[in-house]
């Protein structure tokens, strides 16, 4: 697999319900970002998550990150219509300055049914 | 809240041509990067800027482009003679450069650039 890799591709659920995206990479890395992109749209930062960290949380979103398995896990709780978008991970893993690179996947493209 | 702005949204070139894509990254950030997608692909980095100089670029970042601040305040990507496969979308981001999160990157809706 490829460095910063999502899965599943789609992911197609209700509203109400939750959504797990992962994401798998293959070198050691600095921290990992997740965003959001809607159709044809910009980039929205959701959160990023350290080396040193195994989980964070922001309102309705949970990251996990497992550097073992160099896994990380995308949840979304109480899905909205509005979180129909593409979710990419990105990974660091440059040499840690400030200037690094991200390494994007190719999305997990997420659609909440109403 | 403060966010990373670019424009134009959109433009059109003929194949050959020059183009500036500009962008005005977040205020007290430190470092400013550039990537692109092409549509249906992954978004790639090709390169980051700080302290008025290139810190790091990809295999894509070749002579043809060049990156510059011409001010406090701007940021952009030229690319000096453009190709069919340059059709991207160009993405500015920028991050404060210290602290826990020092490579948060924030990214701007982005320059849609058709060669035509």
């Amino acid at each position: 697999s490829q460095q910063g890799e999502e899965d599943p591709q789609a992911l197609s659920i209700q509203e109400g319900e939750n959504a797990t995206m992962n994401c798998s990479y293959k070198t050691s890395i600095n921290n990992l970002q997740w965003y959001r992109q809607n159709s044809g749209r910009g980039l929205v930062h959701l959160i990023l998550i350290r080396s040193n960290e195994r989980e964070k949380h922001s309102g309705r979103l949970r990251v996990t990150l497992d550097t073992s398995k160099k896994s990380s896990s995308l949840l979304i709780t109480a899905s909205r219509a509005a979180d129909t978008a593409s979710y990419f991970c990105a990974t660091d893993a440059g040499p840690g300055g400030g200037a690094d690179g991200l390494t994007f996947g190719k999305g997990t493209h997420l659609i909440i049914q109403p | 809240e403060p966010e990373v702005t670019q424009t134009p949204s959109h433009q059109v070139t003929q194949m050959g041509q020059e183009v500036i894509l500009r962008c005005v990254p977040i205020s007290n950030h430190l470092y400013f990067y550039w990537y692109r997608q092409i549509l249906g692909q992954k978004v790639e980095f090709l390169v980051s800027f700080y302290n008025n100089e290139i810190s790091e670029k990809s295999e894509i970042f070749d002579d043809q482009f060049s990156v510059e601040r011409p001010d406090g305040s701007n940021f952009t990507l030229k690319i000096r003679s453009t190709k069919l496969e340059d059709s991207a979308m160009y993405f500015c981001a920028s991050s404060v450069g210290y602290g826990l999160s020092y490579n948060e990157q924030f990214f701007g809706p982005g320059t849609r650039l058709t060669v035509l």
